[in-house]
């Protein structure tokens, strides 16, 4: 049963620390995207890779934040330095043309 | 731009009953995909059910269904005979066919009542 899978599943860190998030995409995918969910504005879509080449990283605070393929088997969202405002759950998906698959999540505490 | 709405932030349903959550949607495109995804207290979000725009027949799955009214860009979700593994979020969903970004709703949060 292929999924997707993602590290760490929980991180509490202080604020200005570096936090990488990792996604493991289900095998033969072509889309990851990056989500963050929080209870004031829901499922939002920070980036998104086709073939491993960014397609669209509107959704993501330039300065702090990046996203990166280093491979097929790999995504990367860093956040740098963290911030308070910075904690949500981030999610990874990974997608056919039909549908997308979620991962588990990433809740992110930062103090 | 597209836009996913859902009405009703929260809903309640006796178990075994049949419950209905309603998504509008605005778009100007006429080939789309439409989906309905669950998230359970776990936090997983679950693909539940897609439906193609292009498609008249309404999607099933087990006891899950839509009903898909294109002109009035309409998408509702009817669970049968509810269970208590149902209670979650669940998130109307959008895609056009040109894309492959999901545009989601804001979420119906389901109580099912024993």
């Amino acid at each position: 049963d292929a999924r997707v899978t993602q590290t760490p599943r929980h991180k509490v860190t202080e604020m200005g620390q570096e936090v990488t998030m990792r996604c493991q995409p289900i095998l033969g995918h072509n889309t990851v995207f990056w989500y963050r969910q929080t209870m004031m504005q829901g499922l939002e879509l920070l980036a998104y890779f086709r073939n491993r080449a960014p397609l669209d990283d509107s959704g993501m605070p330039k300065d702090r934040f990046s996203a990166e393929m280093p491979d097929a088997t790999l995504a990367t969202l860093k956040i740098q330095p963290s911030e308070p405002r910075d904690s949500a759950v981030y999610f990874c998906a990974s997608g056919t043309y039909y549908e997308q698959y979620f991962g588990p999540g990433t809740r992110l505490t930062v103090t | 731009a597209q836009t996913v709405t859902q009405s009703q932030p929260e809903m309640s349903v006796q178990e075994a009953e049949t419950v209905t959550l309603s998504c509008t949607y605005d778009t100007s495109e006429s080939d789309y995909y439409l989906f309905w995804y669950k998230q359970p207290p776990s936090r997983q979000m679950i693909l539940v059910i897609r439906q193609e725009a292009y498609k008249q027949q309404n999607a099933t799955e087990n006891r899950f269904s839509v009903n898909f009214q294109k002109a009035a860009k309409s998408f509702s979700l009817k669970i049968s005979d509810s269970q208590l593994g149902d209670a979650a979020m669940y998130f109307c969903a959008y895609r056009t066919n040109r894309d492959d970004k999901i545009i989601f709703g804001k979420g119906t949060r389901l109580h099912i009542l024993p």
